[in-house]
């Protein structure tokens, strides 16, 4: 099964903090993306990996950045948070696949973490 | 048109009763389709992939018309433990980017006793 680990389940943080989220795949998977989920927005990329070191923007990407030094780890950094930067930051990685599933491979979830920023 | 939209719901159901959901994506080069399921405070899981020629995993079956441009779900003999969200999903985003999965907001699903 593919595991993808989050480093917290709940985080409580500061206005103005600078944030790391840390995520970790053990299956190899080429792709690691970020998305933050909200009540009646659903899901919302924010960024996507796709090698090491590469990185591309998703649909929100301001305020936030990411690292990804090594295939298994994808990091996404809130450069100095703020109370709407409150949700839920879900991991996610895939396998880039070949053939006719080249780039079309799902998605496997880590357990999420609940940031709040007061 | 918004990029994937689904059936705003919620649906209420008896135990036993069959349910189908509704999806329609608006981007004609997406390539993959699938459901997952995503229980309250849980991450999304794969439920299935869907297949042009239609494909059924024991109680749940997944059609996709690609002319219409428009997917489904049909839950057979709903079980309590089928209560949850399901989202409609599907590959190819505004971008072009055929890594991106595009998620529609989900439907929430509760199979009363």
């Amino acid at each position: 099964d593919v595991k993808v680990t989050q480093s917290s389940r709940y985080l409580v943080k500061r206005t103005g903090e600078k944030v790391f989220l840390e995520c970790v795949q053990d299956m190899d998977h080429e792709n690691m993306f970020w998305y933050r989920q909200d009540p009646g927005l659903g899901l919302r990329l924010i960024y996507f990996s796709y090698d090491v070191k590469m990185k591309e923007k998703g649909d929100i990407p301001e305020g936030y950045s990411v690292s990804r030094e090594k295939k298994e780890r994808f990091s996404l950094i809130l450069e100095s948070a703020s109370t709407n930067q409150t949700s839920m930051y879900l991991c996610a990685s895939s396998l880039t696949g070949t053939g006719s599933q080249f780039r079309n491979q799902p998605q496997h979830f880590g357990d999420g973490t609940r940031l709040s920023i007061l | 048109r918004k990029e994937v939209e689904q059936d705003p719901g919620p649906f209420n159901v008896p135990e036993g009763a069959t349910v189908a959901f509704n999806c329609t994506y608006s981007n004609s080069a997406s390539q993959s389709f699938f459901w997952y399921r995503q229980d309250c405070r849980k991450e999304p899981k794969l439920l299935m992939s869907v297949y042009s020629s239609g494909n059924e995993d024991g109680r749940f079956t997944a059609q996709l018309n690609r002319a219409s441009q428009y997917i489904s779900l049909l839950i057979r003999d709903s079980k309590l433990s089928d209560s949850a969200t399901y989202l409609c999903v599907v590959t190819g985003g505004s971008g072009g980017s055929n890594y991106k999965l595009t998620f529609g907001k989900g439907t929430l699903l509760t199979v009363n006793p």
